[in-house]
């Protein structure tokens, strides 16, 4: 059964500091993973989408990286905002099969202080 | 393009009622899944749809239910809900099941 940890829960950093978000999952054979943002009591916005085949995707100030072969992806934001507070999380999707459910991390609740 | 709606945005319910919520994936999108989420479990899979067939089914009770339509809508019931059921649902709309997966703003169901 697939498991995916983010850690730490929740982080506060000061405007303007480079920040990694960390994301494991314990079974190697995924098709592809995403990271998301949500803001409090709305919805999930995709913010990159990584394939299995690729090692990283960029996107504005934002940076994704992934090893599957250790299970482990990270999420890096560039001089970080007020308006990146959110809360991020990470979904892996299984390869294609009989179940292709995105499988999520509690996510980690970032904070920029201005 | 539009993006993934849900209807209604926020619900209140008695124990014991039932409760429908809809969803309408982005144009050409024919997968749609649902989750729910709450505070204690984090993001929990429900079903998904592609096509009008329900294709996988996570692990709740026979009391949550879902549908979808030809023109790819999907909608999902609740019967005899309780307190537990308060949760954000949340509809997810892909182009094929294994393609990026885009969101709707969640319905906000409150169970009293």
């Amino acid at each position: 059964k697939q498991e995916v940890t983010q850690i730490p829960a929740a982080l506060s950093v000061p405007e303007g500091e480079n920040l990694v978000l960390n994301c494991s999952f314990t079974d190697s054979a995924i098709y592809n993973l995403q990271w998301f943002r949500q803001d409090p009591g709305k919805g999930l916005t995709s913010l990159l989408l990584i394939q299995s085949s690729q090692r990283e995707q960029t996107s504005g100030r934002l940076n994704a990286s992934l090893d599957k072969s250790s299970g482990r992806s990270t999420l890096y934001i560039a001089a970080s905002q007020p308006g990146d507070s959110a809360t991020y999380l990470c979904a892996v999707r299984p390869l294609p099969g009989a179940n292709s459910k995105l499988t999520f991390g509690k996510g980690i609740t970032l904070s920029v202080r201005p | 393009k539009a993006g993934v709606t849900q209807t209604p945005r926020y619900l209140i319910k008695t124990r014991g009622q039932q409760v429908t919520l809809s969803c309408s994936p982005i144009s050409g999108h024919r997968s749609v899944s649902w989750y729910q989420q709450t505070p204690g479990q984090g993001l929990q899979f429900l079903f998904e749809y592609f096509s009008e067939t329900q294709r996988n089914k996570g692990n709740f009770p026979g009391r949550f239910s879902g549908r979808q339509f030809s023109n790819s809508r999907s909608e999902m019931n609740v019967s005899t809900l309780e307190l537990g059921d308060s949760a954000l649902y949340l509809c997810a709309s892909s182009y094929r099941d294994i393609t990026e997966a885009f969101f709707g703003q969640g319905t906000r169901l409150t169970v009293v």
